[in-house]
């Protein structure tokens, strides 16, 4: 069954500076790999995704994240970090057969100090 | 920008009643899914639907939780009777049928069970 760990709970990073969340995977066969942001009480919000080709992956609100398949990492990092960018973020991962389930890590509290 | 819809947002209710969430995915979105998350923990799968068939129900508590999508379209998530440790916040997501789709999440029921 596939699985995703994110080694972290909390990083805090001072505005301006560089941010990365960290996150490993495993999973039968080639994996589709996910962003998701979330604010308080709110719903996930897609950031982006690796399926296949270029491993780094741009998405939305400046994020971008690097596929490495000899590590099973796929952290998400931006060159510049905001207030605004204080919230929950998650990755996740599938298997790309049938109905496998979109596993989910714990979570990493990013807190973007001013 | 299509999204999906839940309702209601917020839901208080006391032990032992029945309580109802509802869900409209983004349509053309074959697949829905419907998940449980404890406050700073990552989503957790309850169930998954293809159009208006059950794929994947293996942790959803079936002696009080029930879901359906009767047309394939919405879907509707009821427990009863509800238990103080179902308090969380229930979200639904739907996407297309390949696995390499994006999911989408809705905004989420945030449920207090007193």
């Amino acid at each position: 069954a596939q699985s995703v760990a994110q080694p972290e709970d909390q990083v805090n990073v001072a505005e301006g500076n560089p941010l990365t969340v960290k996150c490993t995977y495993s999973v039968s066969g080639n994996p589709y790999l996910f962003w998701y942001v979330q604010y308080p009480n709110r719903g996930l919000q897609f950031l982006l995704k690796y399926i296949t080709g270029d491993n780094l992956v741009k998405g939305s609100y400046g994020f971008e994240a690097e596929f490495n398949k000899s590590q099973t990492s796929f952290h998400l990092k931006k060159p510049s970090a905001l207030v605004s960018d204080s919230a929950l973020y998650f990755c996740a991962v599938r298997g790309p057969y049938g109905n496998n389930r979109l596993a989910f890590g714990k979570g990493n509290q990013v807190v973007v100090i001013p | 920008e299509a999204e999906v819809a839940q309702s209601p947002r917020y839901k208080i209710t006391e032990k032992s009643q029945a309580v109802a969430f509802w869900c409209d995915p983004i349509s053309g979105h074959a697949t829905l899914y419907w998940y449980r998350q404890i406050l700073g923990q990552g989503p957790e799968l309850l169930v998954q639907f293809q159009d208006e068939s059950v794929v994947d129900d293996s942790q959803l508590p079936k002696d009080r939780f029930s879901a359906e999508r009767l047309k394939g379209v919405d879907s509707t998530l009821k427990i009863q009777p509800a238990e103080l440790g179902d308090s969380a916040m229930y979200l639904c997501a739907s996407r297309r049928g390949d696995p390499a789709e994006t999911q989408y999440f809705g905004p989420g029921t945030r449920l207090l069970v007193l």
